[in-house]
């Protein structure tokens, strides 16, 4: 299996903010890297797949970045919103796998 | 939009079987332009993928599970289903269906999870 690490597992965050979270794969996925969002209680939220493809409707303020086995997202000015666990998959084989989660937090 | 909503009981007993189903909304379930995925999170641990389910019912499963998994579509009710076999404490978990496009990148829409206890 691929294995993915997303590091790091939690980051101490306020309003306005800039959030990096890192995302490396035990291989080359080949850009089939996608960022999801999930506030406890709800569906997580597909934000951005294919590496730096934007969902429809998610804020322009994530984007996505990386190439081979190591991704970047990138919150630019963190919002009220935007408090939740982000996790990764990869999609290159099965079984799909994820990243352990990162929680932003205030 | 389009929804999905996980369904089914929420206490399982050891070596019985997990049946849950998931009916969507405001999409059709009879998309062939869409697989049809259930995945688990332990408390305390991460995501994992159990298997999805085509129109044409071709299936894809992890293969950690694929000898306890069986998946089906209802169409007439826009649903889907798992079964999960021979359970153990270890299956306990919150399950989410989730839609993917056939492109296979990307999970586009989620359910909210339900939560499976394993128990006596």
């Amino acid at each position: 299996d691929i294995q993915m690490t997303q590091s790091p597992s939690s980051v101490s965050a306020s309003v306005g903010d800039r959030v990096t979270i890192t995302c490396r794969a035990s291989q080359d996925i080949r850009g089939f890297l996608a960022w999801y969002q999930h506030i406890p209680g709800k569906a997580p939220k597909l934000l951005i797949y294919e590496t730096s493809t934007l969902q429809s409707e998610v804020p322009s303020r994530f984007s996505g970045s990386g190439s081979g086995a190591d991704f970047t997202l990138t919150i630019s000015s963190l919002q009220p919103e935007d408090f939740a666990t982000y996790f990764c998959q990869q999609a290159l084989r099965f079984p799909y796998t994820f990243g352990q989660g990162t929680k932003v937090e205030i | 939009q389009v929804q999905l909503q996980e369904s089914g009981p929420g206490l399982v007993k050891p070596s019985q079987t997990l049946s849950l189903t998931c009916t969507v909304s405001y999409g059709s379930i009879s998309s062939t332009t869409h697989y049809w995925n259930w995945i688990r999170q332990p408390a305390g641990r991460g995501l994992e993928w159990i298997g999805r389910i085509s129109l044409s019912g071709t299936t894809d499963f992890n293969p950690s599970l694929r000898s306890r998994v069986t998946m089906s579509l209802v169409t007439s009710k826009n649903q889907f289903s798992l079964e999960l076999n021979s359970v153990t404490a270890a299956d306990t978990a919150v399950y989410y269906c989730a839609r993917e496009p056939t492109s296979g990148t990307h999970f586009d829409y989620w359910g909210q999870g339900t939560q499976v206890i394993v128990s006596s």
